[in-house]
């Protein structure tokens, strides 16, 4: 079992849709959860870090994370296209160097 | 958010040659960077760690003789891919690391080996 798990899609919405991407995870030791996004060809891009449990919003981005479940959500409102990319979920544990990535989702909105 | 840039973007070579791919923080300074491997509709693997002013950290399986890092002051490292081949053909991608949140990512660099 890995120790993130990301469902890779492809994940296909319609353009104003609210989108949701979700990631699980294994260690309980994971307190650093961020999403990245990564459009063809370019370095990932932070979207969102939070620490912890809860919900942290930002524009049109919310990431929540339960740590009870050993899960994490993106939510993306009023989809465009420019969101079409791969989001990829990463999580750390206090004082670890490095992070732990999972698959990546593909996601296109369509216009 | 914090800015980490990528030298060259894009470099085609010989087998055999070496190439040399620079990675840099332009707005902060990084004790630590990572140095990423991505295949096609894959994510990231984590090649090493490079810490300021020590050895780099490699990841089980990777051949340190063949990557190089080198961490010379605290808004650059270097990967070398020493005696290219074929299938080191990949995409490198850089991230530094400004706090125990974050890591930013560089651009990537695009390397096939002919």
């Amino acid at each position: 079992q890995k120790e993130v798990e990301q469902d890779p899609g492809p994940l296909s919405v319609p353009e104003g849709a609210i989108v949701s991407l979700n990631c699980t995870y294994s260690n309980s030791a994971f307190q650093y959860f961020m999403w990245y996004r990564q459009y063809s060809r370019k370095g990932p891009e932070l979207l969102m870090y939070t620490y912890s449990s809860g919900n942290k919003e930002d524009g049109r981005f919310t990431a929540q994370v339960d740590k009870s479940s050993k899960y994490i959500s993106l939510f993306i409102r009023d989809s465009q296209p420019s969101d079409s990319a791969t989001y990829l979920c990463a999580m750390s544990v206090q004082g670890a160097q490095k992070l732990v990535f999972g698959q990546g989702t593909r996601l296109t909105i369509n216009p | 958010g914090a800015v980490v840039s990528q030298h060259p973007s894009r470099v085609i070579c010989k087998s055999g040659t070496s190439v040399k791919i620079e990675c840099r923080s332009l707005d902060f300074q990084a004790t630590t960077m990572f140095w990423y491997r991505q295949f096609p509709k894959k994510s990231l693997m984590l090649m090493a760690t490079s810490n300021e002013g020590s050895k780099a950290t490699y990841e089980q399986g990777v051949e340190k003789d063949k990557f190089l890092i080198n961490h010379a002051s605290l808004t650059l490292s270097t990967l070398t891919v020493t005696s290219a081949h074929p299938e080191d053909s990949s995409f490198y991608i850089c991230s530094a690391k400004l706090n125990q949140e974050t890591q930013y990512f560089g651009p990537g660099t695009r390397l096939l080996v002919l």
